[in-house]
């Protein structure tokens, strides 16, 4: 069965550094999805993709945060400087739409610890 | 602007049981609702997805149903097992891009 994959699955890294996550959605699937998760919360979305454009980054932190989809397939997000509150999970999720219908498959996310 | 409310936020029954999990929502004008399962330290596994012209959908011991007009959705788990130990978030999509609003999710954990 096709998955969302994505990496690395943990990673630990000082505050002010750079990090930057990979995601490869399920072949075909067009939209993609990064959220970020803060333990004991529901997902929050960051940004979301329509092939390679942007469609929705109103909750990203553009001072920070930026992600790309260059050739409309896989996805990276980064964080530079990182500070001790991006501590989260960070999930990414792709779908296909058939019907007018949108169903959201998610990967594995990446734990991210900011000492 | 959505607003996703759960109840209970944990509950724990034991093995065997049927249970009920809540869903309200503050904004009626969406386009499905979806309920997933969340493992500790896992990612989402999507349990149903319900389309807003339907009223409920069901897959094995899992039946969730939808009132649109009542911002209410309820995900129904018959025989509880161990194994459906797990956050239970459900999550309605709306507005221009679709998007998925989550809840804080139910804590379940099923004694053996």
């Amino acid at each position: 069965e096709a998955e969302v994959a994505q990496s690395p699955r943990y990673k630990i890294t000082e505050k002010s550094q750079a990090v930057a996550f990979w995601c490869d959605p399920i072949s075909g699937h067009a939209t993609l999805y990064w959220y970020r998760q803060i333990l004991g919360q529901g997902p929050e979305l960051l940004v979301q993709f329509q092939d390679e454009s942007v469609v929705d980054d109103s909750q990203l932190p553009k001072d920070r945060f930026s992600a790309e989809r260059l050739k409309g397939v896989d996805s990276t997000l980064k964080i530079q400087p990182a500070e001790l509150g991006d501590s989260a999970m960070y999930l990414c999720a792709s779908s296909l739409e058939t019907g007018g219908v949108y169903e959201q498959y998610f990967g594995p996310g990446t734990r991210l610890t900011v000492t | 602007k959505q607003e996703v409310t759960q109840i209970p936020a944990a509950l724990s029954v034991p093995e065997g049981e049927n249970l009920v999990l809540n869903c309200s929502f503050t904004d009626s004008a969406i386009y499905n609702l979806q309920w997933f399962r969340q493992d500790p330290g896992k990612g989402l596994t999507s349990l149903l997805l319900i389309q807003s012209s339907q009223r409920e959908q069901t897959s094995g011991r899992l039946n969730a149903s939808l009132d649109k007009s009542s911002g209410r959705s309820t995900l129904y788990i018959a025989a509880s097992q161990p194994g459906d130990s797990a956050t239970y978030l459900c999550a309605p999509s709306g507005g221009a891009t679709n998007k998925l609003i989550f809840g804080t999710g139910t804590l379940l954990a099923v004694q053996p």
